[in-house]
């Protein structure tokens, strides 16, 4: 898992209410993203980090905040959970390899969020 | 836009057999594709990465093949066994090495 880890594993929440998920990684990686996996759907990007305090949108970003104050961290906040926002959050890192641009993506365990 | 498509979405084998799993892509502007496998209920588990220099890459069993030019990559998996039995995604890195997925190929060895 490359030192990932993801925090709840699980978790069910009331629409409206703001969430929190959690991504730590060991290595101090500079590259951290969150995706969305769902059916019909596959893997999206929600918003990425390239840095400490730089981050930036992806392809499904409305609803969604992040933040990022040190290296190991990254945060994904749903400001009002929705019903849509029923999903499972993938946390990845992008680790580069010898030889120019080249990298390699390691993912957590996954984060399963129930909006009712 | 990068799009990924992989082909078939669903594929049943027996137990055995050699198989192959088709991914493609609409930009060849690749830094590299990568292949993972998904468990049920489980995270993305890194396979392979080939790089765009690269024409092959083996580990065990697997062979993930990348043309470039045509826009194209194949995994082939060797003498299939039923813990082979997951979902098998490409994608391929965009700027700040972005992720585009395809939606994955449904693989189920039938011992």
């Amino acid at each position: 898992d490359a030192g990932i880890t993801q925090s709840p594993r699980h978790k069910v929440t009331e629409t409206g209410t703001p969430v929190t998920l959690r991504c730590h990684q060991t290595e101090n990686h500079r590259y951290m993203y969150w995706y969305r996996q769902d059916p019909g759907h596959g893997l999206r990007l929600i918003h990425y980090s390239y840095g400490v305090k730089d981050t930036d949108k992806g392809e499904v970003s409305d609803g969604y905040s992040v933040s990022r104050s040190k290296t190991e961290d990254f945060l994904l906040t749903l400001e009002s959970a929705t019903s849509s926002q029923t999903s499972v959050y993938f946390c990845a890192i992008s680790v580069r390899r010898t030889g120019g641009g080249n990298t390699e993506a390691f993912f957590g365990q996954g984060t399963r969020l129930t909006v009712v | 836009k990068q799009e990924v498509t992989q082909i078939p979405a669903a594929l049943s084998v027996p137990e055995g057999e050699n198989l192959v799993l088709n991914c493609s892509f609409t930009d060849s502007a690749i830094y590299n594709l990568q292949w993972f496998r998904q468990d049920p209920g489980k995270g993305l588990t890194s396979l392979l990465l080939i790089q765009s220099s690269q024409r092959e890459q083996t580990s065990g069993r697997l062979n993930a093949s990348l043309d470039k030019s045509s826009g194209r990559s194949t995994l082939y998996i060797a003498a299939s066994q039923p813990g082979d039995s997951a979902t098998y995604l490409c994608a391929v890195p965009g700027s700040n090495y972005k992720l585009t997925f395809g939606k994955g190929t449904l693989l189920t060895v039938n011992p």
